[in-house]
């Protein structure tokens, strides 16, 4: 257990459907990210979040959306998603936004677009 | 963009062998980290290194920096099957905030 939980684990979710990935953090951090993870490619940093105010925004397309409502949760919305959306998006917490801490991941949540 | 390269890619070895992986970088650093994986989980942070700093240990892991050469390694010592994952390196850049991965090490430590 790294302090950092995600759900769903699993999620199946049609071109047109709407979902929300949730992410939560019990470490007292300040800062939360997404990432996005393909097979055989980096892990792709996607949004940052410090203090509640998103800092990095990785050019991602619009139909990701993220919501942080206080720093203990991190929300990722989804929306017509494309097939090769699917991926592994895990949820990492550090306990600043500077990049000098190490990040506590969560297990992730496996993603499969239909 | 891609900062850090891990190499081998992959890395097959038996029980009680060591394992070295090499991670090289582009751009001037702050500091490194490795982090290991196993498969289809989150990942976990096994050492952070700044750039003012030579060599660090972790129990069985040592993990090097050379900034000159731009690269770092990982040896993990007397490996054990439950070694077996992927590990990846993240670089800081200097002035930068965003912590980048490379594609990883997939290790295997066969029994």
């Amino acid at each position: 257990e790294t302090g950092v939980t995600q759900t769903p684990r699993h999620l199946v979710m049609g071109m047109t459907n709407k979902k929300s990935l949730k992410c939560e953090q019990h470490l007292g951090h300040n800062a939360m990210y997404w990432y996005k993870q393909s097979a055989k490619k980096p892990l792709e940093l996607m949004f940052v979040y410090s203090l509640e105010e998103r800092v990095e925004n990785n050019s991602v397309p619009s139909r990701f959306s993220p919501e942080c409502p206080n720093s203990s949760h991190l929300f990722l919305h989804l929306h017509t998603l494309q097939p090769e959306d699917s991926a592994l998006y895990l949820c990492a917490s550090s306990q600043d936004g500077t990049g000098e801490r190490e990040q506590y991941f969560g297990p992730g949540t496996r993603l499969t677009v239909t | 963009s891609q900062q850090g390269e891990e190499d081998p890619q992959a890395l097959s070895i038996q029980e009680g062998e060591n394992a070295t992986m090499n991670c090289s970088y582009k751009t001037s650093i702050n500091n490194l980290q490795w982090y290991r994986q196993n498969s289809g989980r989150g990942l976990v942070h096994l050492i952070l290194i700044r750039s003012n700093e030579r060599e660090k240990h972790s129990g069985r892991l040592r993990v090097t920096l050379d900034t000159s050469k731009k690269s770092s390694s990982l040896l993990i010592t007397a490996s054990r099957a439950a070694d077996t994952a992927s590990y990846f390196c993240a670089t800081r850049n200097t002035g930068g905030f965003k912590t980048i991965f490379g594609a990883g090490t997939r290790l295997f430590v066969k029994a």
